[in-house]
């Protein structure tokens, strides 16, 4: 079975753009997640999908937005990219809201 | 306070144990995990404890929980020079109709011959 895919694995903008990654979770998981990893730091929590709605949102500017699509699949966007949205975005995937979490690899994106 | 606190470097020697220490804030958390992750990589997940456990073992692994202080470990028996990575423990914690993993910082564990 595949794990959680994440696209692109490597991406680098410039600051003021916006991106969007992606996330497919593994197959017949309900929940994703999306969390930041800044180098040198603990991975931080940005948001939860469960069944296609938001059921967390961690503490970050409103240029971070994401959605879960009917195939459970979620897309992250940050708009006005700033140097410090320069991290590792991982994205996890769990068959209910509250266990079992299992990571991608991660998107390393850097803003220059 | 929200911090999830490790130390930061931990050097062993091959074939020695090694012991990660992890003191959380969120006395109501759930379950409590331990992730390896490797440069350039995501996070396994290695190990997690529900809380009303004191101790799970799983092969070379043994996780102690002490509910009362709020503290973890993750010891690791027999280190092997590919256990060389960064450990992050994390916490479960609720938010609004759903759930989110706390983390440490992490601890590099370098493992020499």
């Amino acid at each position: 079975d595949a794990g959680v895919t994440q696209s692109p694995t490597h991406l680098i903008k410039t600051r003021g753009q916006h991106v969007t990654l992606r996330c497919s979770p593994i197959s017949g998981h309900k929940s994703v997640s999306w969390y930041q990893q800044v180098l040198g730091q603990g991975p931080q929590f940005i948001f939860q999908y469960y069944e296609k709605e938001e059921r967390g949102r961690g503490n970050f500017p409103d240029r971070f937005s994401a959605r879960q699509f009917p195939n459970y699949s979620s897309e992250l966007n940050v708009n006005a990219l700033l140097l410090g949205d320069s991290a590792l975005y991982l994205c996890a995937s769990s068959s209910d809201r509250g266990h079992g979490y299992t990571f991608g690899s991660g998107t390393r994106l850097t803003v220059v | 306070g929200e911090d999830v606190e490790q130390s930061l470097f931990l050097s062993v020697r091959e074939g020695d144990s090694s012991v990660i220490n992890c003191t959380y804030t969120d006395s109501s958390s759930t379950y409590l995990y331990w992730y390896k992750q490797e440069p350039g990589a995501g996070l396994q997940l290695l190990t997690y404890i529900f809380s009303n456990m004191d101790m799970k073992q799983d092969q070379r692994l043994t996780v102690l929980l002490n509910k009362k202080d709020k503290h973890l470990s993750l010891r690791i028996a027999d280190t092997q020079t590919g256990d060389s990575a960064i450990y992050f423990c994390a916490e479960s914690r609720l938010t609004g109709g759903g759930n989110k993993l706390t983390f440490g910082t992490g601890t590099q564990l370098k493992v020499e011959l």
